[in-house]
């Protein structure tokens, strides 16, 4: 397993654009995975390979990638969009998750 | 509708053991890789186990590896996490999931169970 560094918090206003980071070593060769949390509730898988979204996940969630760092993008950021995010990624023994970025809608 | 509920939870003293359970319904559990992921109380996820479709395969975090033993029974549609020696850092919640494909063991989780509560304290 690897180390996943985010940033612990990013704060936004109604609307506007939201990126979280996550950079480790090892992202160049392995996909990342995006999940939502909140509050009491399970994790949501919201980008998987880097950049895909699942059905019924709002298209202003997009994931991107740039040599060691993987970025999730929210354009126009709802309300509803508060929450816990967490990058993931995984080799052929093992998963690591990111430390976590909470996202706070001003 | 897809579903795992997850089971087994409690109060444990340190060293103690604890058996946790994961009933699946529908998708053909027998074709997926499973996953434990656990939380603890205000802290981020950690991965700690997960078992090939087969149950041929597992994989374990260092900080449980010896300890925990993950299993499944196709046949019952159920996966397991049997602890043992636990200890006051294990406490958390304890997800299953799903890998997204079929094809690699390790990768996305698209499906969650609801969590079951370990409490290891005396």
């Amino acid at each position: 397993s690897y180390e996943l560094t985010q940033p612990p918090s990013v704060s936004v206003s109604p609307g506007q654009t939201a990126r979280i980071t996550c950079s480790a070593d090892a992202l160049p060769k392995q996909y990342a995975y995006w999940y939502q949390q909140k509050p009491g509730q399970a994790p949501v898988l919201m980008i998987y390979k880097d950049s895909e979204r699942p059905s019924g996940i709002p298209e202003r969630f997009s994931g991107s990638s740039s040599g060691t760092t993987v970025t999730l993008t929210i354009s126009g950021v709802q309300a509803e969009d508060e929450a816990d995010y967490y990058c993931q990624s995984a080799d052929s023994s093992g998963t690591s998750f990111g430390t976590g970025t909470k996202v706070t809608v001003l | 509708e897809v579903q795992l509920v997850g089971s087994g939870g409690g109060l444990v003293q340190p060293g103690g053991s604890l058996r946790l359970s994961c009933a699946v319904s529908g998708f053909t559990f027998s074709s997926y890789p499973m996953n434990w992921v656990r939380q603890a109380p205000g802290k981020g996820l950690e991965w700690v186990s997960a078992i090939s479709s087969s149950g041929g395969s597992t994989y374990y975090a260092d900080s449980v590896k010896g300890r925990f033993t993950i299993s499944r029974d196709n046949s019952k549609k159920m996966l397991y996490l049997q602890m043992n020696s636990l200890r006051a850092e294990d406490t958390a919640v304890y997800y299953c999931a799903k890998r997204r494909d079929a094809v690699a063991t390790m990768g996305a989780l698209d499906i969650w169970g609801q969590g079951t509560m370990v409490t290891v304290s005396s």
